[in-house]
């Protein structure tokens, strides 16, 4: 059973504009992680945020920020004032576990930012 | 630079040759991960090392594939006998040990089978 859920395929969004890109997550353990990663044409993971399951405020940095939503499994990220540079794949993925090594991605979301 | 660093970047190989991946860690990270990623597809975990210790290996695509960090500091990914099939992506990444820590990514190596 797939782990973590990426609906979109692809979005686009307007450059200054904020876009949401959603994540829906399956575990059974009470204790995880959610990551969100970018991955640009140069195919380089870069990690953007990180949202622990016990952790009670929504995960923010810079113009990124997650919207976690325990109840309903999701972990949505916000990308506020869109840039070009924003265009790239985005990969949700979890971390389950106490040991830490069943990390699972989603299938990506790709953004293009328009000018 | 004290990021991930991965080599080569890319490697061109014939079917049926083996090939051989270095991953250097950011060098305060006990744990170290490899993952394969095909096009349009997000990574799939493939081993894990706690400093030489490797500690799953179960994932790995078949007994062609091997790894090895043998001093606890950077690892090998080899591929014997590599298939077409075996072109992707292929991503190191590490990270300390405490759970909440993150996994930070090298620039992975670009592995074409022909």
């Amino acid at each position: 059973a797939q782990k973590i859920t990426q609906t979109q395929p692809g979005m686009f969004v307007q450059e200054k504009e904020a876009v949401t890109l959603d994540c829906t997550y399956d575990t059974s353990d009470q204790s995880y992680g959610l990551f969100w990663y970018k991955q640009p044409s140069s195919g380089e993971m870069i990690f953007l945020i990180y949202q622990g399951s016990y952790d009670e405020q929504n995960a923010t940095e810079g113009r990124y920020s997650l919207n976690f939503q325990k109840a309903r499994k999701s972990a949505n990220l916000v990308i506020s004032a869109s840039q070009l540079g924003d265009s790239a794949m985005y990969f949700c993925a979890m971390r389950e576990d106490n040991y830490g090594q069943n990390f699972v991605f989603g299938p990506g979301t790709r953004l293009s930012v328009l000018p | 630079d004290t990021g991930v660093s991965q080599n080569p970047r890319h490697k061109i190989t014939k079917r049926g040759q083996n090939v051989t991946f270095r991953c250097d860690p950011i060098s305060e990270h006990n744990r170290l991960y490899w993952y394969r990623q095909t096009l349009g597809q997000g990574p799939e975990f493939l081993t894990y090392f706690q400093n030489e210790a490797q500690l799953e290996k179960s994932r790995l695509l078949s007994d062609r594939f091997s790894a090895e960090r043998p001093k606890g500091s950077f690892s090998t990914l080899e591929i014997q006998r590599t298939e077409q099939g075996d072109s992707a992506m292929y991503l190191c990444a590490s990270k300390r040990q405490a759970f909440t820590d993150t996994q930070y990514f090298g620039p992975g190596t670009r592995l074409t089978v022909l």
